[in-house]
């Protein structure tokens, strides 16, 4: 079964503002980490947070991780065109072995 | 950065025959690849793990005989979806594993689209 759960699943905005979006996983995690995926291409890997660390920032990206809500949020600043894809969180799997990613969200920027 | 490479990167074909989709690690050594299917607008879903010289672990409801995934080099993992049906169509992911047991660090291909007719 699939470890994260995002949301919202679809999301559009307006060029220039900021998106928002969430994942929830279910079991304990050493790190959670973010992907792109542009329409019918690979995923782009974007961020890794670890468990031990809260926020991570990595230029308009801003990840956060609460272990304790076993949650964490993915957030675009002053989002362009470019931006549009979708989004997904992916976490290890119990085994330690490979990533389960979530459902994922659609996000759709316009100019 | 490390590249994973896919090929071909489009294949139709008819029911009933067979296809080999070939993952490679174009610039680095991967010990563990690992290969996913996506069905249109959804997640990734792991197929199998893929290990250099011996069997690929599947996941459940996967079928090994079906799915046949070989990693005979470091660099080369091979899918092949035997007696395919238009129901296989779908999306191919594969990447691979940088370092060791570790998957913090997985490259991804570009995916293969297989249709089915």
């Amino acid at each position: 079964s699939q470890q994260g759960e995002e949301d919202p699943q679809a999301l559009s905005i307006q060029e220039g503002e900021n998106a928002t979006m969430n994942c929830s996983y279910k079991t304990s995690i050493n790190n959670l980490q973010w992907y792109r995926q542009n329409s019918g291409r690979g995923l782009v890997h974007l961020i890794l947070i670890r468990s031990n660390e809260r926020e991570k920032h990595s230029g308009r990206l801003r990840v956060t991780l609460d272990t304790s809500k076993k949650s964490s949020s993915l957030l675009i600043t002053a989002s362009r065109a470019a931006d549009t894809a979708s989004y997904f969180c992916a976490s290890v799997n119990q085994a330690g072995t490979a990533l389960i990613f979530g459902k994922g969200t659609t996000l759709s920027v316009s100019s | 950065g490390a590249v994973v490479s896919q090929h071909p990167s489009r294949v139709i074909c008819k029911s009933g025959t067979s296809v080999k989709i070939e993952c490679r690690s174009l610039d680095f050594q991967a010990t563990t690849m690992f290969w996913y299917r996506q069905f249109p607008k959804q997640s990734l879903m792991l197929m199998a793990t893929s290990n250099e010289g011996s069997k690929a672990t599947y996941e459940q409801g996967v079928e090994k005989d079906k799915f046949l995934i070989n990693h005979a080099s470091l660099t080369l993992s091979t899918l092949t979806v035997t007696s395919a049906h238009p129901e296989d169509s779908s999306f191919y992911i594969c990447s691979a594993d940088v370092g060791g047991v570790s998957t913090d660090t997985q490259y991804f291909g570009p995916g293969t689209r297989l249709t089915v007719l």
